[in-house]
């Protein structure tokens, strides 16, 4: 069936500097991507889509990339603080369904 | 309520039994989404049900799977003669109606089946 998956299950970056987390799709026929945060216990929480249309995002420290391509979608964060310290999961989208990947653990160096 | 919830928060079972899952979403919210998360693992699509029309239930892993939504707002995820491989943290999500409006998530309901 489609999917979509991550490169990198872990990520630990220094405090300050910039995360990028990256996710691959399979499901050319999707046409909206979205990041979720998950912090420990709790449900994912919204950070940012985009839409097909689209190759670039941007929000509030956080920008979307959409390599359409190669199928390909990232999400930065700017000057990494340690609330980010969380699971990230790319989802994409098709008829109103929504796929999740497998997650990436961004973890916080002091 | 502001968000969604979801009760039980927590469900232990002994194996074999039946166990319902609530979720009650956003007021107004015609878009709702059931999803299972196995401990480290991602989330995996169950069942989607928009407004009056029929479910995509593509996502139920087994007839042992069950959900209804009545009144198109509350739902119930129904695990019948559960199993070990069924423990996971059950979640619940709903959205306004749109394909692209945010879908917003109830904490879950972990499920443990001994």
């Amino acid at each position: 069936g489609e999917s979509v998956g991550l490169h990198l299950p872990t990520l630990s970056v220094q405090e300050g500097d910039n995360s990028i987390i990256n996710c691959a799709y399979s499901n050319s026929a999707s046409d909206y991507f979205i990041w979720y945060k998950q912090e420990s216990g709790k449900g994912p929480q919204f950070i940012i889509d985009i839409r097909s249309n689209m190759d670039k995002r941007q929000g509030q420290r956080v920008t979307v990339l959409l390599n359409k391509t190669v199928k390909h979608l990232s999400l930065q964060i700017a000057a990494t603080q340690p609330g980010d310290s969380a699971v990230y999961f790319c989802a994409e989208s098709w008829a109103s369904k929504i796929i999740f990947g497998s997650g990436t653990r961004l973890s916080i160096r002091p | 309520g502001a968000g969604v919830s979801q009760s039980p928060s927590n469900k232990v079972t002994e194996k074999g039994k039946d166990v319902e899952l609530r979720c009650d979403p956003i007021s107004g919210h015609t878009a709702l989404y059931w999803y299972r998360q196995s401990l480290g693992q991602g989330l995996e699509f169950l069942i989607y049900f928009q407004g009056n029309s029929a479910p995509d239930k593509s996502g139920l892993p087994s007839d042992r799977f069950s959900a209804e939504r009545t009144g198109g707002s509350v739902s119930t995820l129904t695990i019948q003669r559960t199993q070990q491989e069924d423990s996971a943290v059950y979640l619940c999500a709903s959205r306004k109606g749109q394909s692209t409006d945010t879908q917003y998530f109830g904490p879950g309901t972990r499920l443990t089946v001994l």
